[in-house]
């Protein structure tokens, strides 16, 4: 059964500051990785989407990485912002592309 | 595009009332829909996966009689809590996926409070 693990479950960093998310998963056999953003009591929103078959995406000032050998994903922020305080989840797609299976998130605050 | 809509965002309900939630996809067709559940501070749990024109495949530990879910349309389906108690109080997101299901589209959620 795949698990993912998401670390640290939150941070608080001062504006300005670049920052790194870390999420692993047990089952090296996926068919994307995913990463969303959370507002309290909001729906997600989808931030990347990396395939299997890459290493890395990139949209603005996020940067995600992939090594599916060692099961590992980092969120990469860079020059953190107020408005990026949220909860961030990672969630991976079996390989059959039909089920996410979400770590428990890490809920960032970025202090002005 | 790719705008998924839930109704209602937020319901209040008395213990032991059934409650009924819409998953609409408003730009896509929707071939499979999924249901999730969000405790606080908590990960999203999987409860069921729904294809249009058959019947839901429940996640292990969700009664199936308990949640509903219907998915009658490309675009549209219905997870209703059946006599709902104060544990089924959480909040519900549903997904959307296209045919090749490359990825999923969420919902904005439903809080469900029951009291």
């Amino acid at each position: 059964k795949q698990e993912v693990t998401q670390i640290p479950a939150a941070l608080s960093v001062p504006e300005g500051e670049n920052l790194v998310l870390n999420c692993s998963f047990t089952d090296s056999a996926i068919y994307n990785l995913q990463w969303f953003r959370q507002d309290p009591g909001k729906g997600l929103t989808s931030l990347l989407l990396i395939q299997s078959s890459q290493r890395e995406q990139t949209s603005g000032r996020l940067n995600a990485s992939l090594d599916k050998s060692s099961g590992r994903s980092t969120l990469y922020i860079a020059a953190s912002q107020p408005g990026d305080s949220a909860t961030y989840l990672c969630a991976v797609w079996e390989t059959s592309g039909s089920r996410l299976t979400f770590g428990e998130g890490t809920q960032l605050t970025v202090n002005p | 595009g790719a705008v998924v809509s839930q109704h209602p965002s937020r319901v209040i309900c008395k213990s032991g009332t059934s409650v009924k939630i819409e998953c609409r996809s408003l730009d896509f067709q929707a071939t499979t829909m999924f249901w999730y559940r969000q405790f606080p501070k908590k990960s999203l749990m999987l409860m069921a996966t729904s294809n249009e024109g058959s019947k839901a495949t429940y996640e292990q530990g969700v009664e199936k009689d308990k949640f509903l879910i219907n998915h009658a349309s490309l675009t549209l389906s219905t997870l209703t809590v059946t006599s709902a108690h104060p544990e089924d109080s959480s909040f519900y997101i549903c997904s959307a996926a296209t045919r090749e299901r490359e990825t999923q589209y969420f919902g904005p959620g439903t809080r469900l409070l029951v009291l």
